[in-house]
């Protein structure tokens, strides 16, 4: 099976302008799940889906938005970018049950300048 | 609220050596507790995951952690670490109770030097 898969895997972009990001799950996963990694705070939960739903979302500002399609595939948005907003975004995909194994994509790294 | 504590920043020990990474949790209910590694400018890989049953797991690559639920702990061992294995480790938790969310530690950096 192929894994998650994720794009762009680069992206520069300035303070002010918008970015959306792309995450395709393994094939029959439905849960999506959404990490901002920097080197300060860590891995950081932004948001969970499952079946188009938004099941959770993490401590972050309105700026920062996603979505889950149909086919499960999964978006995430940040709008008005900051320069602290730079990170390894990072996508993961499940089965739908808590207990399961979360698979990670190789990310996206994201730099605001 | 949930957590997980990974005590040491960084771990360094000599290849064929024992190796060991010390991860402690918080949930509020029963937990379901992994461990993932990290290689420079790659995604996490999945190395183990305790659900249910024998504390011991056994994982990829040699790895296993013990399940030690009056210290609520999950460290990560390996009998003979090897230089490849040098990478950023990661604990992470989750409540079997509810849809919680999976929380993470803030990593260890372990060295293995030849």
């Amino acid at each position: 099976k192929a894994g998650v898969t994720q794009t762009p895997r680069y992206l520069i972009k300035t303070r002010g302008q918008q970015v959306t990001l792309s995450c395709s799950p393994i094939s029959g996963h439905r849960s999506v799940s959404w990490y901002q990694q920097t080197p300060g705070q860590g891995l950081q939960f932004l948001f969970e889906y499952f079946s188009e739903t938004q099941r959770n979302k993490g401590n972050f500002p309105g700026r920062f938005s996603g979505r889950q399609f149909s086919n499960s595939r999964s978006e995430m948005n940040v709008s008005t970018l900051e320069l602290g907003d730079s990170a390894l975004y990072l996508c993961a995909s499940s089965l739908e049950v808590l207990q399961e194994t979360q698979y990670f994509g190789p990310g996206t790294r994201l730099l605001v300048l | 609220a949930q957590s997980v504590a990974q005590p040491e920043d960084q771990v360094n020990v000599a290849e064929g050596n024992p190796l060991t990474v010390k991860c402690t949790y918080s949930v509020s209910g029963n937990p379901y507790l992994f461990w993932y590694v990290q290689y420079p400018n790659r995604g996490l890989q999945f190395l183990l995951k305790y659900i249910t049953g024998d504390n011991l797991v056994k994982g990829s690559y040699g790895f296993e952690a013990e399940f030690n639920k009056s210290q609520t702990s999950f460290h990560l061992k390996k009998p003979s670490a090897l230089v490849s294995d040098s990478a950023l480790y990661f604990c992470a938790v989750r409540d079997m109770g509810g849809y919680s969310t999976l929380t993470f530690g803030k990593g260890t950096m372990l060295l293995v030097s030849p």
